[in-house]
């Protein structure tokens, strides 16, 4: 139990372009997903915590209009790169926080590499 | 503010050898999670432990064991016996409950040679 999926894993664009990055949970519900984004040789830099049917919460120095989170069901959020541009390029990474009783906690999804070329 | 150090870029060992990851963490928070992760080179995070700020007990699973001391404010672990599969980067993280957001520490690189 407790999957989490992104979708694609991963993904090659050009500079100017939008891609769309799925997180679902498979066997379980999420109001809270988490995005992560983790550049080559770093560590997890948190982006954004969303809310099942509310607006996410973006970390300091995160663009939220450059990267638009959509979580309108229990199980799918939705990460849109906008306008992807070179700097771009890393690995995102997200999470899910089932409801209640023991599985209060974060499951994490295999990740979605993007490459803006 | 939450912060957590690991001050071990890459750690390079021979196979059996035993390795020791350090982590150190800052809060403010009386209740609190440390979590160690482990990122293969495909990516995926492969969870290994939580541990609550109230139960300082240490834990041993298998190869891996852990160290939790609120004094000095570190959440270390060790690999015993170290195999080639254990190369990977490692994590250590702070949370706010089980299911808050994460703060995660610069990760350890851990090359076992056969």
């Amino acid at each position: 139990g407790a999957v989490v999926s992104q979708h694609p894993s991963w993904v090659i664009c050009k500079s100017g372009t939008s891609v769309k990055i799925e997180c679902r949970s498979l066997d379980f519900q999420a109001t809270t997903m988490f995005w992560y984004r983790q550049f080559p040789k770093q560590s997890l830099m948190l982006m954004a915590t969303s809310n099942e049917g509310s607006k996410a919460t973006y970390e300091q120095g995160v663009e939220k209009d450059k990267f638009l989170i959509n979580h309108a069901s229990l199980t799918l959020s939705t990460l849109t790169v906008t306008s992807a541009h070179p700097e771009d390029s890393s690995f995102y990474i997200c999470s899910a926080r089932a409801q209640g009783g023991s599985y209060n906690e974060q499951f994490f999804g295999p990740g979605t590499r993007l490459t803006v070329l | 503010a939450q912060k957590v150090t690991q001050a071990q870029t890459e750690i390079s060992v021979v196979e059996k050898e035993d390795v020791t990851l350090d982590c150190v963490y800052e809060t403010r928070d009386t209740t609190y999670y440390l979590f160690w992760y482990k990122q293969p080179p495909s990516g995926e995070l492969v969870f290994l432990i939580r541990r609550n700020s109230f139960d300082e007990q240490n834990e041993i699973s298998g190869r891996y064991s852990w160290n939790f001391q609120k004094s000095t404010s570190s959440f270390n672990f060790t690999i015993t016996a170290s195999q080639v599969v254990d190369s990977a980067v490692y994590f250590c993280a702070l949370g706010r409950g089980a299911g808050n957001k994460l703060t995660f520490g610069g990760g350890t690189r851990v090359l076992v040679k056969p």
